[in-house]
């Protein structure tokens, strides 16, 4: 099994500045990885795919980089909805997730 | 509009046995694989079940396999797991989930519906 491990797992980021998150597999996902956004009661909501692709309706602040094994999502000028908890997930073998990274307000 | 809406979900003894279902609408039911994906109160996503657009073939992560049934019915829209010789750790919220075509890649999460199994 392909484990994915993001880091932080919280990151604490005043609004208007930039939130760098983490992921990165234990073997080679090519770019088959994908993040998203899941907030409290919510299903998750696909951000990227591809490692860097944003999906539809996707804002341009979001950045997904990287191939391999290590992976970044970037957030430029966090807004006050961007504040979740966020999940890499590999499917290049199978499906495996990280723990998640929780980005708060500081 | 994609829509997946799960139910079926509620509190359950262990060893007993549940069945959720994911209504779908807003696309092409039948041309697209589907997947079962849970998270533990306070946890992270874990991946459960799959099965391909025409329900010939399903997948399983060892937790669940052969406890857990997938299906379809692309006549009605709705994919189903039917839960059998439940365990507290089977405790989760169950997402159904939409694969994009030929990508494998997740883009369409339901709301979730929770199964807990306690005594």
């Amino acid at each position: 099994e392909i484990v994915m491990t993001q880091s932080p797992a919280t990151l604490s980021v005043s609004p208007g500045e930039r939130a760098t998150l983490s992921c990165r597999a234990s073997q080679s996902v090519s770019s088959n990885l994908a993040w998203f956004q899941q907030k409290p009661g919510q299903g998750p909501r696909l951000l990227i795919y591809g490692a860097s692709t944003r999906a539809t309706g996707i804002p341009a602040r979001f950045t997904g980089s990287g191939s391999g094994t290590e992976f970044t999502l970037t957030i430029s000028s966090l807004q006050s909805e961007d504040f979740a908890v966020y999940y890499c997930q590999q499917y290049n073998n199978w499906y495996t997730f990280g723990q998640g990274t929780k980005l708060e307000i500081k | 509009e994609v829509q997946l809406v799960e139910s079926g979900g509620g509190l359950v003894q262990p060893g007993e046995s549940l069945r959720l279902s994911c209504s779908a609408s807003g696309f092409t039911f039948s041309n697209y694989g589907m997947h079962w994906v849970r998270q533990a109160p306070g946890k992270g996503l874990k991946y459960v079940s799959s099965i391909s657009s025409s329900g010939g073939a399903t997948y399983y992560a060892d937790s669940v396999k052969g406890r857990f049934t997938i299906s379809r019915d692309n006549s009605k829209n709705t994919l189903y797991l039917q839960m059998s010789s439940l365990r507290v750790e089977d405790t989760a919220v169950y997402y159904c989930v939409k694969e994009y075509s030929s990508s494998n890649y997740f883009d369409y999460w339901g709301q979730g519906t929770l199964v807990t199994v306690s005594s």
